[in-house]
């Protein structure tokens, strides 16, 4: 059964300053590792996602690592902002076609980026 | 806007009442997903369905029932909810993975902006 972890629970930091999240995953044979951002209150906006082939997936300030072997993931802010101040989850998918693209997910960080 | 779209966005009710959820997706996914977020907990899968037809129930105590009458639409009717079943209830939708591992990218899921729901 997989199990996701992330860490740290939460995160302050200032602007500008660059932050890496962690997350990791007990079970190496997973078909891709999703990263989200949730506003408080909302639903769920995908940022990156990254296949079982690939190692790192960029966008924007944006930049997630997969490590299989160690069963990691990382996500990288760049030059960070107040309106990264959010929520972000990590969520791993497994391989074959009975995970149907269940995602299971870690418990988030918590990100304040102060001005 | 995510291509999901979750009716209602608050729903108060009580331990007596019965209502339902909706959900509509108009991104020709074949897989849509019932999520529930408690505080303090992950995000818990509740059900799947692929190609309208559900093929996994997490547990889910029956006054839970979710239907699927197409590809675009999921519901999620609730009968006799307790005030612990009080949460926010998240809508996905994605491509489902194929069996030979590859096409990773196309399973890339995208979420409703979600139900809160209280049960009083």
């Amino acid at each position: 059964k997989q199990e996701v972890t992330q860490i740290p629970a939460a995160l302050s930091v200032p602007e500008g300053e660059n932050l890496v999240l962690n997350c990791s995953f007990t079970d190496s044979a997973i078909y891709n590792l999703q990263w989200f951002r949730q506003d408080p209150g909302k639903g769920l906006t995908s940022l990156l996602l990254i296949q079982s082939s690939q190692r790192e997936q960029t966008s924007g300030r944006l930049n997630a690592s997969l490590d299989k072997s160690s069963g990691r993931s990382t996500l990288y802010i760049a030059a960070s902002q107040p309106g990264d101040s959010a929520t972000y989850l990590c969520a791993g998918t497994n391989a074959g076609g009975t995970s149907y693209g269940k995602l299971t997910f870690g418990q988030g960080t918590i990100l304040t980026v102060h001005p | 806007e995510t291509g999901v779209t979750q009716t209602p966005r608050h729903l108060v009710m009580g331990m007596t009442n019965k209502k339902s959820l909706k959900c509509e997706q108009h991104l020709g996914h074949n897989a849509m997903y019932w999520y529930k977020q408690s505080a303090k907990k992950p995000l818990e899968l509740m059900f799947v369905y692929s190609l309208e037809e559900r093929v996994e129930n997490n547990s889910v105590p029956s006054r839970f029932s979710p239907e699927c009458p197409n590809s675009s639409h999921l519901f999620l009717h609730l009968h006799t909810l307790q005030p612990e079943d009080s949460a926010l209830y998240l809508c996905a939708s994605s491509h489902l993975p194929r069996d030979d591992g590859t096409g990773g990218a196309l399973n890339r899921a995208f979420f409703g902006q979600g139900t809160r729901l209280t049960v009083v």
